[in-house]
């Protein structure tokens, strides 16, 4: 079936830098995206939203960029800092209310201080 | 902060047992679901439930069975663990109107001897 995937499974940044995390999808029905963010042990919690008429969202240290074209996601967080060390899972659903959550494969980010 | 809650949080058990992995959510959210993740793999949608009397099955075929008699309770049952179920189950809400926010519990990592 279709799916969401990541492109890099473990991203290792200094602490300070500007991380980007990278996502493709393949379903060209989806017309809304999410970012989750997983600390270890923990359930997934949602960072950042787009829906398929916008670009570009921003967030407190966070960025989403949407290229329907290429059907590409990214995430941007500025100033990383060690507290941003997780998996991040993209997440695609078509904008209806009877639509489901389709999950990527997770990017594990290291910050080192 | 998210109310939603999973017991138990950790369970081992033996092949053949029955168990009920609980699941209750304090925020009046209609939509709730029963996700299950390996480790560091992506979270794959097992059951979906759009509200009181209504279950549906996900993406990935299970074993598994829920119900959901109150808005707020959605349990998950193996009738007969096997050694295949040893995962982690993760429970989600979330609120009508918004597909992509979904609120997890902290999961319950199941093992089968």
């Amino acid at each position: 079936g279709e799916s969401v995937g990541l492109h890099l499974p473990t991203l290792s940044v200094q602490e300070g830098d500007n991380s980007i995390i990278n996502c493709a999808y393949s379903n060209s029905a989806s017309d809304y995206f999410i970012w989750y963010k997983q600390e270890s042990g923990k359930g997934p919690q949602f960072i950042i939203d787009i829906r398929s008429n916008m670009d570009k969202r921003q967030g407190q240290r966070v960025t989403v960029l949407l290229n329907k074209t290429v059907k590409h996601l990214s995430l941007q967080i500025a100033a990383t800092q060690p507290g941003d060390s997780a998996v991040y899972f993209c997440a695609e659903t078509s904008n209806s209310g009877y639509s489901t959550l389709t999950f990527g494969k997770g990017t594990m980010l290291l910050v080192s201080p | 902060e998210a109310d939603i809650y999973q017991t138990p949080r950790y369970l081992v058990i033996g092949t053949g047992k029955k168990i009920t992995l609980e699941c209750s959510q304090t925020m009046g959210h209609d939509k709730m679901y029963w996700y299950q993740q390996d480790p560091g793999m992506e979270l794959h949608l097992i059951h979906y439930s759009y509200g009181v009397n209504s279950t549906e099955k996900g993406d990935l075929s299970s074993e598994s069975t829920v119900s959901r008699i109150r808005t707020e309770h959605f349990p998950l049952t193996l009738e007969s663990a096997r050694p295949s179920h040893t995962s982690q189950y993760l429970c989600a809400s979330s609120p009508t109107g918004r597909t992509g926010e979904l609120f997890f519990g902290e999961g319950s990592r199941l093992t089968v001897l």
